[in-house]
């Protein structure tokens, strides 16, 4: 079964740091693409970062450029987001999720991660 | 940055009816490179059409999807209990960013 599984999400204070991993399991993790979406309470879907099969290409939204550092290790088939300087308005559902065929859809997600910001 | 715009935010209907769900883009999104996906509370979103009209692995027959160009329609032709939930179109042709739509909710009437 293909499958995505993400961890990592806690409480943190503004200005903190947290590390989400994404372990993949069932299919060969290395040629896809990898994307970051977040989803804040109560909102719509936000894509955060991609990363290529090889890391060679790397893309971040605006809000995040700076503070987010996406990365993987394919041999432990493995995405991760590392989060510095966190702010309340990065608090939401993490979810990491496979492109089919870059450019294409996102055609499996894991069940997400809650990265909660607050004093 | 291409902007999607759904329509309408929130949809009531009753199981068996047809939905119809709008989707669109701030300008053109070439090669239809248009994606629905279906939420339902505390749940990942799922794929169900990408292509703009192709339907994603075992999603029944009852969703389709259409359009081209700046319009994009996502079409549950008779509603199951389990379709209720909010639908998000999403373009992935403006790389490097891809946009989501905002999202229509299927609710019970």
């Amino acid at each position: 079964e293909v499958q995505l599984v993400e961890s990592g999400g806690g409480l943190v204070q503004p200005g903190g740091s947290l590390r989400l991993s994404c372990a993949a399991s069932g299919y060969n993790f290395s040629p896809f693409w990898m994307h970051w979406v977040r989803q804040a309470p109560g909102k719509g879907l936000v894509w955060v970062s991609h990363m290529n099969g090889d890391g060679t290409t790397i893309r971040y939204a605006d809000s995040v450029k700076g503070r987010f550092t996406i990365s993987r290790d394919n041999a432990k088939n493995t995405l991760y987001l590392q989060m510095n300087s966190l702010r309340v308005e990065d608090t939401a559902v993490y979810y990491c999720t496979r492109d089919r065929g870059h450019p294409d859809a996102f055609d499996v997600w894991g069940q997400g991660t809650m990265v909660t910001v607050s004093s | 940055e291409i902007v999607l715009t759904q329509s309408p935010g929130t949809l009531s209907l009753s199981p068996g009816e047809r939905a119809t769900l709008s989707c669109r883009a701030s300008q053109s999104v070439s090669s239809s490179y248009l994606a629905w996906y279906q939420q339902k509370p505390g749940q990942a979103p799922r794929l169900l059409i990408y292509g703009a009209s192709n339907r994603a692995t075992g999603i029944p027959d009852r969703f389709s999807g259409s359009g081209s160009g700046t319009d994009f329609t996502l079409t549950i032709s008779r509603l199951e209990p389990e379709d209720f939930a909010v639908y998000y179109c999403q373009q992935y042709d403006s790389s490097p960013t891809w946009t989501f739509g905002q999202g229509t909710k299927v609710e019970i009437k």
